[in-house]
């Protein structure tokens, strides 16, 4: 297995909606990543688990909380987000210590807040 | 810190024709060197690798060689398809071990 999963695909929620955002890999991987987009726009790191633990949090506004229950899924809480916050939101995941390999990222989630 | 710059887009080139995004990139010690590629409405796919001086990654007809002289990474494509429209994401993996993307380059070729 090489994929990245993430669920679901779209969502929409209003600003007081709380709802969550899900990934899982199998490929053996220690380290995972959760990215935002925006149209036109590079992916912008916001959160990064390795070995479970969280090691890089890019400033991220509290209205979006990351967990890591286990070695393959990787989840983000949002709660009382603003449309700006719409987006695709990637998750992806490497071996944490090699530099030779990249990321593999899965299909996204497409959120609009509303 | 890192670094990467892209060519600016868009670039709209006819079936067959011959494509060159530009990449340069900044970064201490020796990063390693990536394309992505993402199709409307999906996410990210990896389309090669370099990860040392004079390397070439090769992936479905695209070329890109690691040039630390000139520190580029610039992908090439002999004869491009309108399945090649997409938007093309240089990035490097320095000492930090995180990716940095350069601003991306939107792709369309036209039948």
């Amino acid at each position: 297995d090489t994929e990245v999963t993430q669920t679901p695909k779209h969502l929409v929620m209003g600003m007081t909606n709380k709802k969550s955002l899900k990934c899982e890999q199998h490929m053996g991987h220690r380290a995972m990543y959760w990215y935002k987009q925006k149209a036109k726009k590079p992916p912008e790191l916001m959160f990064v688990y390795s070995y479970e633990k969280l090691s890089i949090n890019e400033s991220v506004p509290s209205r979006f909380s990351p967990e890591c229950p286990n070695s393959s899924l990787l989840n983000l809480h949002l709660h009382a987000l603003q449309p700006e916050d719409s987006a695709l939101y990637l998750c992806a995941s490497s071996q944490p210590s090699s530099g030779n390999y990249g990321y593999t990222f899965g299909s996204g989630t497409r959120l609009t807040v509303v | 810190g890192d670094s990467v710059t892209q060519m600016e887009g868009p670039v709209t080139l006819s079936e067959e024709a011959f494509l060159t995004i530009n990449c340069t990139y900044t970064a201490t010690g020796y990063p390693s060197l990536f394309w992505y590629v993402q199709y409307p409405g999906e996410g990210l796919q990896l389309l090669l690798k370099a990860t040392k001086a004079d390397d070439k990654g090769s992936n479905k007809g695209f070329e890109a060689t690691y040039r630390k002289e000139t520190t580029s990474f610039h992908l090439e494509k002999g004869s491009v398809q309108v399945s090649d429209s997409a938007v093309y994401f240089c990035a490097l993996k320095g000492s930090a071990r995180q990716l940095t993307f350069g601003s991306g380059t939107q792709l369309t070729v036209l039948p």
